[in-house]
């Protein structure tokens, strides 16, 4: 198994608090990747990364900011959290680009309420 | 836009039948195409890909073709067991930059003895 890390597995927290996840790889991966998985949706883009301090929007960005400090780990930042965003987040990481297989992580269930 | 559509599930079988599971798209240029599967409480790991038309992608007896002129990518197995049981996800990406998955919706597979 890809060395792929979430924390916390599990959140609860109340509406408008901040929440940080966070996705630690022992792979060396230069991409890595937020989504998030809801019914009748699939897993859809939040942030991704492409180096070092290297970011960029996915689909689904909006109230959400990411940060990459080191090549390991890959922060996922909800600034005041929403009811909306009640999601189980998964962290995926490539060593190549786009062709090359995703390795996912095993995902962190957040609850607002 | 990128897009992926997968037949509604569920999808309930019994052991040793025929499966199929369709998935079409909407790309522009030449995407890569992947079928990830996701076990209970675990995260997606790829099941096969395809890079270009044509190809087949196959493993664990699961197979899928590139079909460019329908634009579609069907997920086959000719005799399931209960072990298939699971969530199956289609999916694309493009050669050139990070691994951006455009995922469907999902199918949730239920295998009965």
């Amino acid at each position: 198994d890809a060395g792929i890390t979430q924390s916390p597995r599990h959140k609860v927290t109340e509406t408008g608090t901040p929440v940080t996840l966070r996705c630690h790889q022992t792979e060396n991966h230069r991409y890595m990747y937020w989504y998030r998985q809801d019914p009748g949706h699939g897993l859809r883009l939040i942030h991704y990364s492409y180096g070092v301090k290297d970011t960029d929007k996915g689909e689904v960005s909006d109230g959400y900011s990411v940060s990459r400090s080191k090549t390991e780990d890959f922060l996922l930042t909800l600034e005041s959290a929403t009811s909306s965003q009640t999601s189980v987040y998964f962290c995926a990481i490539s060593e190549g680009q786009g062709g090359t297989e995703a390795f996912f992580g095993q995902g962190t269930r957040l609850t607002v309420v | 836009g990128n897009s992926v559509t997968q037949m509604e599930g569920p999808v309930t079988l019994s052991e040793e039948a025929f499966l199929t599971i369709n998935c079409t798209y909407t790309a522009t240029g030449y995407p890569s195409l992947f079928w990830y599967v996701q076990y209970p409480g675990e995260g997606l790991q790829l099941l096969l890909k395809a890079t270009k038309a044509d190809d087949k992608g196959s493993n664990k007896g699961f197979e899928a073709t590139y079909r460019k002129e329908t634009t579609s990518f069907h997920l086959e197995k000719g005799s399931v067991q209960v072990s298939d049981s699971a969530v199956y996800f289609c999916a694309l990406s493009h050669l050139q930059g990070a691994q951006k998955l455009v995922f469907g919706q999902g199918t949730r597979l239920t295998i009965n003895p």
